[in-house]
């Protein structure tokens, strides 16, 4: 069981570079998060799943689209990147309803954009 | 709109001694409330969770206590130990489906346990 897992953990892009980032999960969790960390302010929740094929926008979605094709997994895209987008990404998912609200974490991917 | 204020920033403790975090929110609509431990280079993962049915929640050494008049809850670590040093989140959800039950994430309080 490998929970959650992020692909890849480390890049760095030029100004207008695009990329995606790929997370998986094995746990058959029905919701999925994508959060940027930067220092001083906590997780934001950039977009989220709540199963397969849908999606919808967080707390700061702007530069940034996501794909849920799979139930295991969510990717997140950046079309043309800009510095304000170096970051680390994490993942998240958990089970649907309200038996259980524990978010699980991937490793996540340190991005930096010059 | 910060709905989540976490404080300290930082906390220096000695081993031993009692490390204390707070948070406080604004959203009534809030009833779950955990507590996220972060070791550098790793993702958070939940250390300990509580609703508002409650007033305290004990697990081991940590311990949350939970103040819902005053809309403030709290983290203790009791006998800090240098391997708790990482980074603490509080963080809070609504009770709804329709919320989608998303978390609400504090800023973070780094505590360094001395040896």
């Amino acid at each position: 069981n490998a929970g959650v897992t992020q692909t890849p953990k480390f890049r760095v892009l030029k100004t207008g570079q695009s990329m995606t980032l790929l997370c998986a999960q094995d746990m058959n969790h029905e919701y999925m998060y994508w959060y940027r960390q930067d220092p001083g302010m906590g997780l934001r929740l950039i977009h989220y799943s709540v199963g397969e094929g849908t999606t919808a926008k967080g707390e700061v979605p702007d530069g940034y689209n996501v794909s849920r094709l799979k139930k295991q997994n969510f990717l997140l895209g950046l079309e043309s990147a800009a510095p304000s987008q170096t970051s680390v990404y994490f993942c998240a998912s958990r089970l649907t309803g309200a038996a259980s609200y524990e978010q699980y974490f991937g490793p996540g991917t340190r991005l930096t954009v010059t | 709109q910060q709905q989540v204020k976490q404080s300290p920033q930082s906390l220096i403790v000695q081993k031993g001694g009692i490390s204390i975090i707070n948070c406080a929110y604004e959203n009534t609509a809030f009833d779950y409330f955990p507590w996220y431990q972060q070791f550098p280079g790793k993702g958070p993962a939940l250390l300990i969770a509580i609703r508002p049915d409650v007033s305290e929640k004990k697990e081991g050494r940590f311990t949350i206590s939970f103040n819902k008049s005053a809309k403030q809850f709290s983290l203790h670590i009791m006998d800090s130990q240098p391997g708790d040093s990482a980074t603490y989140f509080c963080a809070a959800s609504p009770n709804s489906g329709g919320s989608n039950y998303k978390l609400t994430f504090g800023k973070g309080t780094l505590l360094t346990v001395n040896p």
